[in-house]
């Protein structure tokens, strides 16, 4: 089957430094991938929609400034968290639409971002 | 507006117990419902699904049927194995291309020999 591939799984930065989140979809192309965040005992919660060549979508109170989302090319959606703070320390996943059963999506295996 | 309720976790079993997780929506129209399962490490992965009402969806075991008078969709299995623990989501989805997924928290299922 399809496959998402996310990168790093886990990672710790300091504050005030920003983290790359790479999401690779490997054996399909997918022009729309969507970031996810979730905190601890909540959901998972929709941040933006990326769309390949053209600016995010992001969803209402998620900062555009501080998310920074990048979908260059019909592969690759990257997730950049900016002046990161100990507040954005959570779990992100990216995910991307099967265009064959448009109502499913095959998930990254997400990222553990901790900010000390 | 859209969401989805499951039960609160960890659920912690002995193998072979019968399996209940709850789940509920809210929601206007008709949406598919999922079940999407998490193993450690791993991404999420789609467990079952059903797109219309009294749809069973079933899958390693697992089974849930989409209820519309009592808006659930509650994953169930007969008989858990160890390797049935991991973090199951409950999940909603409107029947158009490249819409996101609703979820809920995330169930822990503990299952132990």
């Amino acid at each position: 089957g399809a496959v998402v591939s996310q990168h790093p799984s886990r990672v710790i930065c300091k504050s005030g430094t920003s983290v790359k989140i790479e999401c690779r979809s490997l054996d399909f192309q997918a022009t729309t991938m969507f970031w996810y965040r979730q905190f601890p005992k909540q959901s998972l919660m929709l941040m933006a929609t990326s769309n390949e060549g053209s600016k995010a979508t992001y969803e209402q109170g998620v900062e555009k400034d501080k998310f920074l989302i990048n979908h260059a090319s019909l592969t690759l959606s990257t997730l950049t968290v900016t002046s990161a703070h100990p507040e954005d320390s959570s779990f992100y996943i990216c995910s991307a639409p099967d265009r064959v059963v448009n109502t499913e999506a095959f998930f990254g295996q997400g990222t553990r971002l901790t900010v000390v | 507006g859209n969401s989805v309720t499951q039960m609160e976790g960890p659920v912690t079993l002995s193998e072979e117990a019968f399996l209940t997780i709850n789940c509920t929506y809210t929601a206007t129209g008709y949406p598919s419902l999922f079940w999407y399962v998490q193993y450690p490490g791993e991404g999420l992965q789609l467990l079952l699904k059903a797109t219309k009402a009294d749809d069973k969806g079933s899958n390693k075991g697992f089974e849930a049927t989409y209820r519309k008078e009592t808006t659930s969709f509650h994953l169930e299995k007969g008989s858990v194995q160890v390797s049935d623990s991991a973090v199951y989501f409950c999940a909603l989805n409107w029947n158009q291309a490249g819409t996101a997924l609703i979820f809920g928290k995330g169930t822990t299922l503990s299952v132990s020999s």
